[in-house]
């Protein structure tokens, strides 16, 4: 069965450093999609990155990459830089390619410190 | 652009009564979802539209939830009669592509029920 796993339910950064927030899957399917959004205070989830299963090179969008290593299972965020406005709960979520369900895990507090 | 809708932003209710959530997606996404968060845990799926059809409801927990979508455009979820259970942020979110299909969300629907 398909399962996604953030294990750090809080994180701290200092403003201005990187942090890499973690998450493992798990599917038996081959093409899958990695996603990762963005919940500030207000509620809105907001996408920010994509990774496909076959993309060879990590995604990148701005201060966001994506660490992904396939044998290993794991799709971690690195955010670079750290703004007091990335303080929000960060969501990653996977979809396999023969359906439209997305899964997602239970979510990584991060709060950047001045 | 006009993003997702949702209506209301909170809801409490006794135990035993009906509430109905709605739902305005971005338009010209055939594509609509509900999702739940019970606080803590993981935003799980409910039910998966295109268009007015309902592709998957799987993830509907039992049969006091009912989900529509009137001619394609806005969408409804009602719960009847609530349960104490069924508290926590209902989220909808709809997409226009196929794959990856980059969800975008509304702010959520948080129910709490007494």
């Amino acid at each position: 069965a398909q399962k996604i796993t953030q294990t750090q339910p809080g994180m701290f950064v200092q403003e201005k450093e990187a942090v890499t927030l973690d998450c493992t899957y798990d599917t038996s399917d081959q093409s899958y999609g990695l996603f990762w959004y963005k919940q500030p205070s207000s509620g809105e989830m907001i996408f920010l990155i994509y990774q496909g299963s076959y993309d060879e090179q990590n995604a990148t969008e701005g201060r966001y990459s994506l660490n992904f290593q396939k044998a290993r299972k794991s799709a971690n965020l690195v955010i670079s830089a750290s703004q007091l406005g990335d303080s929000a709960m960060y969501f990653c979520a996977m979809r396999d390619a023969g359906t439209y369900k997305y899964i997602f895990g239970t979510g990584t507090r991060l709060k950047v410190l001045a | 652009e006009a993003g997702v809708t949702q209506f209301p932003s909170h809801s409490v209710i006794e135990k035993g009564q009906t509430v109905t959530l709605r739902c305005d997606p971005i338009s010209g996404h055939d594509n609509l979802y509900w999702y739940r968060r019970v606080m803590g845990k993981e935003i799980k799926f409910l039910l998966h539209f295109v268009k007015e059809s309902k592709q998957d409801e799987s993830g509907m927990p039992n049969n006091r939830f009912l989900a529509e979508r009137t001619g394609g455009t806005y969408s409804t979820l009602k719960v009847q009669p609530a349960e104490l259970e069924d508290s926590g942020v209902y989220f909808c979110a709809s997409s226009q592509d196929m794959w990856p299909g980059e969800l975008f969300f509304g702010e959520g629907s948080r129910l709490t029920v007494l």
